[in-house]
């Protein structure tokens, strides 16, 4: 089956740093990408979804200037979290759309903790 | 905003017994699909039922679908310690064209050995 992988599985950090996760389809492309984030014990919640060449969409209350986005090829879109608090600590999901058969794909997950 | 509700949120039971999740949507869908996911890890695709299918079954999971209750649910018989792990309904919506998954709450099951 299609794999999605993420990078880094875990990353701690301190706070007022930034952090990159890579999220890559590995044997399909993805014109489309989606990035979730899911705090403990609670489901997963759409942040924003990621289109090759052009501008990601983020949804309400997410702030695209503190979660930059960028989808420079079909098979890599990036998630920076950037100067990170501790109440960003997350697990962050991604999952990459198939643009053949438009199936998606999950991640493994990032696991966030900003000190 | 996070369409689905699921129930329970929490359900403990014995090795051997049947364990059933029930999810609620809002808005029409395409297909709604279940995951499960254990703790601390990625999302597992259990399976996806299309709106015109009622039931579905794929080994020991069974799932049911109601497009005029707006509901699903996701059996699970014969239930093994393996089984604990937290489970998710999602659906894509019909008709915004949106693309992404939206999640129910999702229910912790514990099964004990």
């Amino acid at each position: 089956g299609a794999v999605v992988s993420q990078h880094p599985s875990r990353v701690i950090c301190k706070s007022g740093t930034s952090v990159k996760i890579e999220c890559r389809s590995l044997d399909f492309q993805a014109t489309t990408m989606f990035w979730y984030r899911q705090f403990p014990k609670q489901s997963l919640m759409l942040m924003a979804t990621s289109n090759e060449g052009s501008k990601a969409t983020y949804e309400q209350g997410v702030e695209k200037d503190k979660f930059l986005i960028n989808h420079a090829s079909l098979t890599l879109s990036t998630l920076t979290v950037t100067s990170a608090h501790p109440e960003d600590s997350s697990f962050y999901i991604c999952s990459a759309r198939d643009s053949n058969s438009y199936e998606q794909y999950f991640g493994p997950g990032t696991r966030l903790t900003v000190t | 905003s996070q369409q689905g509700e699921e129930d329970p949120q929490a359900l403990s039971i014995q090795e051997g017994e049947n364990a059933t999740m029930n999810c609620s949507y809002k808005t029409s869908i395409n297909n709604l699909q279940w995951y499960r996911q254990n703790s601390g890890r990625g999302l597992v695709h259990l399976i996806l039922i299309r709106s015109n299918e009622r039931e579905k079954h794929s080994g020991r999971l069974r799932v049911t679908l109601d497009t005029s209750k707006k509901s699903s649910s996701l059996l699970i018989t014969a239930s093994r310690a393996a089984d604990t792990a937290s489970y998710f309904c999602a659906t894509v919506g019909k008709a915004t064209g949106r693309r992404a998954l939206t999640f129910g709450s999702g229910t912790r099951l514990q099964v004990q050995p």
